[in-house]
Parts: structure tokens; C-alpha cells; sequence
């Protein structure tokens, strides 16, 4: 069974740095894209950026570019997101989801409040 | 940047038809994803590559795409199936994603 689960969201003050973590299991983790989307309270979801198998490209949405770096450990099945300058309009439950043609599994989420 | 447009809300009677649409320029080269999520939930995959069905979702939910419209249809709404729904595709490039704005369905 396909799990993905996230974890590091917390409360964290405007211009401050947290990482996120997505630990897979169920499948060849080093096979696929990955990628972390966030919805903001009340609002849609949004693409932040993805990464593919080998961490050889990279591709963020352009509100995040040069403050959040996606980065992935095969051998240890897990997706990071490291986020750097952060903003109030950064608060959000922030999703890793596996990025397949076949359409995507997700995880339940961490939530990231950024506030003072 | 590239956007997906859905509308924000469709209501539907129990037994009725919904239909919910999302445009997108790229959507003759990219294929399109629609979940369906609920309050507090993660979302959950309900179409793939424009009309594909997942094991386990309801045969009455359906897909179809035409020109740079993809539709998400919901034969005999049930209560259940209220939900926000959001379609998910990429740019011309396929490397970005991107999600249209979601459409509350309301089961009246």
C-alpha cells in the first residue's frame, strides 16, 4: 500500500526557515516524480515544486523560486522541502504527493503557520 | 503563468447530472487529473488522463476532454458526492503543474 507521510510543519515567525519531510513506503520511491503541493486555509491547492527520479531537475512554482529548494533521498525513501524567508502568506497544510501519469497518491499533510 | 479555470460553485439536485469544466490553453497536449476532497481530507484521485476511472471510485463519475476543455461528470449525484473538486494538468512543457481553483459542488 502506497504511504506517504509528512512531517516538520509547525509554527514558525516571518523571515524564518523550516524543512519539511515526506517519508514513502509502498513502492520504488527512486521510480517516480515527486512533488509537494499546499492549500492555504479555506483556499485551493497549489503546485509548489517538483523533482524527478534521479534529483536531476528541479521545478518550483515562481512565488517560492530562491527561497524553498525541493531535494529527495533514495535510499532513504524520503522528499524534502526546504523553506527559507518565509512569509504569512506561506501558511498552509503543505502535501507530498507522488507525481505519476497514472494520477497522484498524497500524503495527509503537515501544516505550516507562519506567523509572529 | 499557466492557469486552469474552473467554475466556483455547481449545485445539483439527489439523481440529477453535474457537469463541472476546466479550460486550460495546454489541455490538447496535457493530459487532465480531477480530485475530489472533502472537508479536513486529503484529496483523492477520481479521473486520470482526461477519462480513466481508478479502481474504486463510482462509475458514475466520468471524464471527457474537448479542445481545451476537459469535463468532469457525476451521473445521479448523491449526497455523498458533495465535495470540492479541483483539476490538475500541466503547462505546454509538461514540467510545471498546475490546479484550477476548485468548484464547491452543493447537493441540494
Amino acid at each position: 500500500e502506497v504511504q506517504l507521510v509528512e512531517s516538520g510543519g509547525g509554527l514558525v515567525q516571518p523571515g524564518g526557515s523550516l524543512r519539511l519531510s515526506c517519508a514513502a513506503s509502498g513502492f520504488t520511491f527512486s521510480s517516480y516524480w515527486m512533488s509537494w503541493v499546499r492549500q492555504a486555509p479555506g483556499k485551493g491547492l497549489e503546485w509548489v515544486a517538483n523533482i524527478k527520479q534521479d534529483g536531476s531537475e528541479k521545478y518550483y512554482v515562481d512565488s517560492v523560486k530562491g527561497r524553498f529548494t525541493i531535494s529527495r533521498d533514495n535510499a532513504k525513501n524520503s522528499l524534502y522541502l526546504q523553506m527559507n524567508s518565509l512569509r504569512a502568506e506561506d501558511t498552509a497544510v503543505y502535501y507530498c504527493a507522488r507525481d505519476d501519469s497514472s494520477g497522484w497518491y498524497w500524503g495527509q499533510g503537515t501544516l505550516v503557520t507562519v506567523s509572529s | 503563468s499557466y492557469e486552469l479555470t474552473q467554475p466556483p460553485s455547481v449545485s445539483v439536485s439527489p439523481g440529477q447530472t453535474a457537469r463541472i469544466t476546466c479550460s486550460g490553453d495546454a489541455l490538447p497536449k496535457q493530459y487532465a487529473y480531477w480530485y475530489q476532497q472533502k472537508p479536513g481530507q486529503a484529496p483523492v484521485l477520481v479521473i486520470y488522463k482526461d477519462s480513466e476511472r481508478p479502481s474504486g471510485i463510482p462509475e458514475r463519475f466520468s471524464g471527457s476532454s474537448s479542445g481545451t476543455t476537459v469535463t468532469l461528470t457525476i451521473s445521479g449525484v448523491q449526497a455523498e458526492d458533495e465535495a470540492d473538486y479541483y483539476c490538475q494538468s500541466a503547462d505546454s512543457s509538461g514540467t510545471l503543474r498546475v490546479f484550477g481553483g476548485g468548484t464547491k459542488l452543493t447537493v441540494l
